[in-house]
């Protein structure tokens, strides 16, 4: 899996956007980026994920540039509840045997 | 909705002892993982499966074995807990796109 690499921490006020940067540089043509977040004390849980084309959801958008090796994912209301710890990560997105890593993600801290 | 569960939020294991955990989705995914989660070292794979009574070690096997006999139902065994396997274990499920959907997590001290 290609390797990520993340600011460790970010601020954002509540109400705008959230706009949060990972970098691949390395990324494979059959990788997908994946992006997950951890608030405090909970299990990961999913966001959105992408291969080439820019995804969103009802959680957020996934914006990848034209040569694939950067993504920025982006909270377009931050609320205080979307504070926690973003982590971007690419893999092959098919069948398991495929181990997915968790670095060390962005630390995002939404302020009233 | 995705729901991944498992079993114990909370356990307290003397050394020595055999630990059970277990995991449960209601997804019919075929992948299942385990990770522990401990501060500063990030969510690190213990073992994973592909498929029923199908396993694979991950980053961090030894001291863990697993069983996979039904497809919705990943158990994590810890044969003799020892101090150092106090953590934080994480069950996930995958279908065949990629996106984990992960459980509310296990937090075990050992004694």
């Amino acid at each position: 899996d290609a390797k990520t690499t993340q600011p460790p921490s970010m601020d954002c006020a509540e109400g705008r956007a959230a706009n949060l940067p990972c970098n691949h540089s390395t990324i494979s043509g059959n990788e997908y980026v994946y992006w997950y977040r951890q608030i405090h004390s909970q299990g990961p849980q999913y966001i959105i994920h992408g291969l080439k084309n820019n995804e969103t959801n009802e959680m957020a958008s996934l914006i990848i540039t034209e040569d694939r090796k950067s993504s920025t994912l982006i909270l377009p209301h931050a609320t205080l509840r979307d504070t926690a710890v973003y982590y971007c990560i690419v893999r092959v997105g098919s069948n398991a045997g495929n181990m997915l890593t968790f670095g060390g993600g962005t630390r995002l801290m939404v302020k009233p | 909705d995705v729901k991944v569960t498992q079993s114990s939020r909370y356990l307290v294991k003397r050394t020595g002892e055999k630990v059970f955990l277990e995991c449960v989705q209601d997804m019919d995914h075929e992948n299942m993982f385990w990770y522990r989660q401990d501060p500063g070292l990030g969510l690190r794979l213990i073992y994973f499966s592909y498929d029923v009574k199908m396993k694979e070690k991950g980053d961090i096997p030894e001291g863990y074995s697993v069983s996979r006999e039904k497809k919705e139902r990943f158990s994590l065994i810890l044969e003799s807990a020892s101090t150092n396997q106090t953590s934080m274990y994480l069950c996930a499920s995958s279908p065949f796109t990629g996106e984990l959907f992960f459980g509310e997590g296990s937090r075990l001290t050992v004694l």
